[in-house]
C-alpha cells in the first residue's frame, strides 16, 4: 500500500527564514503529488501539484516543490516565510490517472513568529 | 464557481446514536470522497463515490457508510457512534478527468 511520510511534525521559524518541509512517498509507479495547506479554521487548499514534466513546480503564495523520483521525495520550499504562512501543510499522493484515493501524510504544523 | 459545501458544520452527538453528514460537490464533479481528520492520525480515506457507485473504500468498520445521489450530492452515515469517532469529516470532489481534489470546510463531529 502507498504511504506518505512527512518528517517534521512541528516547525517553528522566524519571519523571513527559509522553509523546507520534507515529504517522501512509497510507490514505484506513476504518481501525482500534491501539497495542501490548512490555515486555522479554514478548509484544505491546494498549494501546488505535480503530474509530469518539469520536476520543479511553482504554486501559490511563493511556494515551490521539487519532485526527485530517485529519492521518492516531493519537498516543499519557500525562500522567505511570513507570519501569514502559519498553517498545517499536508503532502498527498495518488497514482496513475488520478482516480485512486489521495493518501496523505500526517501533516506538518508550521508556526511563523515575528 | 461555488465550492464544495458540507452541512452541518458542527454536530454534537451521544455515544450510540447515528449521524448523517452531507456534501454537495462542485457543479460538474461526479466524484466525491470522504476523509476523517484527527490530530493523531491525520487524514484517513473513508470511501469514494462516482456516479452513485462506491469506487474505492478505505479501512473503516461497517458502521461508516455512504451513498451518492443522481445529482452527485453525497451523504455519509455513521451508526452506533463511539467516542473515537469524534473528528473533522472532510468531503472532496473532483472531475474524472483531473487528479486534483477540492475540499469542503468539513463537519466537526463531537461524540460525548
Amino acid at each position: 500500500a502507498q504511504s506518505v511520510s512527512q518528517h517534521n511534525h512541528h516547525v517553528i521559524l522566524s519571519e523571513a527564514a527559509s522553509l523546507e518541509l520534507g515529504c517522501n512517498y512509497s510507490y514505484g509507479g506513476t504518481v501525482n503529488l500534491f501539497w495542501y495547506v490548512q490555515y486555522p479554521g479554514q478548509h484544505l487548499q491546494l498549494l501546488l501539484k505535480y503530474f509530469s514534466g518539469d520536476p520543479l513546480v511553482k504554486g501559490i503564495k511563493g511556494f515551490e516543490a521539487e519532485f526527485i523520483k530517485s529519492k521518492f521525495s516531493f519537498n516543499l520550499r519557500k525562500p522567505s516565510v511570513q507570519w501569514s504562512d502559519t498553517a498545517e501543510y499536508f503532502c498527498a499522493v495518488n497514482t496513475g490517472s488520478g482516480n485512486t484515493p489521495l493518501v496523505f501524510g500526517k501533516g506538518t504544523r508550521l508556526s511563523v513568529i515575528a | 464557481k461555488a465550492g464544495v459545501t458540507q452541512t452541518p458544520r458542527y454536530l454534537i452527538k451521544t455515544r450510540g446514536q447515528q449521524v448523517t453528514l452531507s456534501c454537495s460537490p462542485i457543479s460538474g464533479h461526479r466524484s466525491v470522497s470522504w476523509y476523517q481528520q484527527t490530530p493523531g492520525q491525520g487524514l484517513q480515506f473513508l470511501f469514494e463515490y462516482f456516479s452513485e457507485t462506491q469506487r474505492n473504500k478505505g479501512n473503516f468498520p461497517g458502521r461508516f457508510s455512504g451513498r451518492q445521489f443522481s445529482n452527485s450530492r453525497s451523504e455519509m452515515n455513521v451508526s452506533t457512534l463511539e467516542l473515537g469517532d469524534s473528528a473533522l469529516y472532510l468531503c472532496a470532489s473532483k472531475s474524472n478527468s483531473e487528479a486534483e481534489a477540492f475540499f469542503g470546510q468539513g463537519t466537526r463531529l463531537t461524540v460525548v
